[in-house]
């Protein structure tokens, strides 16, 4: 069953503080992103990964960094979150030349 | 830049009725992906369409790269049907990445 995990679904955060989300993914795709959504701005890519340890900036990567380690997990870290970071974040997975996957999305809050 | 253009920005249907999403991009592309998403929800794979037309169920997806455009048909509308369409145009240059479409909002009134 080709699948997208998440966790965790929902956060809530005070300001300041470190945020871990994670992505698994159980298809053996080589490339995985990070997105986030908000309204009025679409989908926004965060950063790419095209395999363990071979990442790349995105569109807006400042405020985040990324870690893959293992081909199936690839996590997102906000270090010191700040209210604007509050948002729905999306992990998805491809092949080289193939269709994307979504996760079901993480909505953290900031406070 | 704006590599994908998404139109209408939202349509508003009378159940039972047809509609047309277009997906214009300003560069060639591996493919173009269609997405559907409820309000609230993840996005969900409609269609991976390098060229030509597909088809599933009440939907038509349409990719003519010459022309540079891609075009999701929604055949007799159902209130189930609403929520936000989004196309994603898909470019491998060595490395994959997908560019996405601010998306059309529907909404299928019974």
């Amino acid at each position: 069953d080709m699948k997208v995990t998440q966790m965790p679904r929902y956060l809530i955060k005070r300001m300041g503080e470190n945020v871990l989300l994670e992505c698994g993914q159980d298809m053996s795709h080589e490339t995985m992103y990070w997105y986030r959504q908000d309204p009025g701005l679409g989908l926004q890519l965060i950063y790419i990964s095209y395999d363990v340890d071979s990442n790349s900036e995105g569109d807006i990567p400042k405020g985040y960094r990324v870690s893959r380690k293992k081909r199936e997990h690839f996590s997102l870290i906000l270090d010191s979150a700040k209210t604007n970071q509050t948002s729905v974040y999306f992990c998805a997975s491809s092949l080289p030349m193939g269709e994307q996957y979504f996760g079901p999305g993480t909505r953290l809050t900031v406070l | 830049g704006q590599q994908v253009q998404q139109s209408p920005a939202s349509l508003v249907l009378q159940e039972g009725e047809n509609a047309e999403l277009q997906c214009n991009f300003s560069t060639s592309l591996n493919s173009m992906q269609w997405f559907y998403q409820r309000p609230g929800g993840s996005l969900v794979s409609l269609f991976y369409n390098p060229s030509g037309t597909k088809h599933s169920g009440r939907l038509t997806s349409t990719t003519v790269i010459k022309e540079r455009r891609s075009s999701l048909h929604i055949s007799s509308s159902q209130t189930t049907d609403s929520g936000t369409y989004l196309c994603a145009l898909d470019l491998y240059t060595g490395y994959q990445n997908f560019y996405f479409g601010k998306g059309t909002s529907l909404t299928v009134i019974p």
